[in-house]
């Protein structure tokens, strides 16, 4: 079946520092994957639509700026938070569009993001 | 606006019941409907989806329900078990490769 996977699924950071997600697609090519935010008992909030080889699109309200977004090619978009602060802290989830009979979305398993 | 509105909010039921879970929508434009399931700490799962072309979708013991005039659909679960116990999030979307708008979630516990 589809597998998205992210990487690290866990990462604890300093206040200022960066950190960066990474998002693949294992088992098929994704021109299309998402970023989604998630907080304690809440749905998610999509972040940003990350196009293969062209900008993000972010959703407004979100910072362009602090969370950067590439999707470098067809199985692979990473996340970077810039100059992190604890409120930056929360579980990031990524997906990918895969087409088979119908267009599908999978979701990976989610990044729990530290900020001390 | 909120595109997706999700009720309840959280369910009990006992195992073997049949919960019921359900979304309505504004946006007519929206021609995909997915139920995903999150366990803690992990990224949702699809469960199974429905084009407004149908009225009803069976996939082992989930079904979804569709009400393309009421704007609605639902997902029920037979023969419950504590295994199912997580929670599940609706979504719509319109067209190919386009986002997706969530409900809010409800939790489900199955009692054994």
């Amino acid at each position: 079946g589809a597998v998205v996977s992210q990487h690290p699924s866990w990462v604890i950071c300093k206040s200022g520092t960066s950190v960066k997600i990474e998002c693949r697609s294992l088992d098929f090519q994704a021109t299309t994957m998402f970023w989604y935010r998630q907080f304690p008992k809440q749905s998610l909030m999509l972040m940003a639509t990350s196009n293969e080889g062209s900008k993000a699109t972010y959703e407004q309200g979100v910072e362009k700026d602090k969370f950067l977004i590439n999707h470098a090619s067809l199985t692979l978009s990473t996340l970077t938070v810039t100059s992190a602060h604890p409120e930056d802290s929360s579980f990031y989830i990524c997906s990918a569009y895969r087409q088979l009979s119908s267009y599908e979305q999978y979701f990976g398993p989610g990044t729990r993001l530290t900020v001390t | 606006q909120q595109q997706v509105k999700q009720s309840p909010q959280s369910l009990i039921v006992q195992k073997g019941g049949i919960p019921i879970i359900n979304c309505a929508y504004e946006n007519t434009a929206f021609d995909y409907f997915p139920w995903y399931q999150q366990f803690p700490g992990k990224g949702p799962a699809l469960l199974i989806a429905i084009r407004p072309d149908v009225s009803e979708k069976k996939e082992g013991r989930f079904t979804i329900s569709f009400n393309k005039s009421a704007k609605q659909f639902s997902l029920h679960i037979m023969d419950s078990q504590p295994g199912d116990s997580a929670t599940y999030f609706c979504a719509a979307s319109k067209g190919n490769f386009n986002k997706f708008y969530f409900g809010s979630g409800t939790k489900l516990n199955v009692k054994p």
